[in-house]
């Protein structure tokens, strides 16, 4: 099956900076990686994704890169704002054929005004 | 309003009183999903259903039952809780069962086992 590895576990960076969080993923049929948000009492949000065919998407100030040849998808958070604060999950299908994500551990993101 | 709807949303018991989480979707998806969520070990999925009377395990089934007799509703069966599913469940939807679709998921269950 595979793993998903998430770096860092926490984040600190002052508002206005960006912030990057990485994953890794094991098996190179994968081909779809979302990002979810998961803010304070609520469920995780999915903010953006990528398909295995780009090797970048943006969406306004949240961003996500792509290397397959590494094996290694990133988001990126310019000009942070106190509302990032929150925890970002990368997930990786399973499997081949698999109906179910494999999530990373979890970031936890402070944004400090 | 589109949502995902959990049931309790806190609850402590005692090992070995059975309990149902209810879940429940509007948006008439036909990908139902259950998670837990411990600190350090992030999301792990439990069981999830393709469609009405489909279900499989997930990562961790143990100890967990499900079944899907209609479209909206997908509820968390424990036998016999045990301290150690003490944690926090999420219940996710998505439209189709393939895994490029958006999983939106309910606002949380935070369940302790005494």
């Amino acid at each position: 099956g595979e793993n998903v590895e998430q770096h860092p576990s926490t984040l600190s960076v002052q508002e206005g900076d960006s912030a990057v969080i990485k994953c890794t993923y094991s098996d190179s049929a994968s081909n779809y990686f979302p990002w979810y948000k998961q803010e304070l009492g609520k469920g995780p949000q999915l903010i953006i994704d990528i398909r295995s065919n780009v090797g970048e998407k943006k969406d306004q100030r949240i961003a996500v890169t792509l290397n397959k040849t590494a094996k290694h998808f990133s988001l990126h958070i310019t000009e942070t704002q106190p509302e990032d604060s929150a925890v970002y999950f990368c997930a990786a299908p399973t499997g081949a054929g698999s109906y179910q994500l494999t999530f990373g551990k979890g970031t936890k993101l402070s944004v400090i005004p | 309003e589109a949502q995902v709807t959990q049931n309790p949303r806190y609850l402590i018991t005692v090992t070995g009183k059975k309990l149902t989480v209810t879940c429940s979707q509007n948006m008439n998806h036909e990908y139902m999903s259950w998670y837990r969520q411990d600190p350090g070990l992030g999301l792990r999925q439990i069981y999830y259903s393709m469609n009405v009377e489909v279900t499989d395990k997930g990562d961790v089934p143990e100890g967990y039952k499900v079944s899907r007799k209609e479209k909206r509703n997908f509820p968390l069966i424990l036998e016999s809780p045990s301290p150690n599913q003490t944690s926090l469940y999420f219940c996710a939807s998505s439209l189709f069962g393939t895994i490029n679709n958006e999983q939106f998921f309910g606002p949380g269950t935070r369940l302790t086992v005494l």
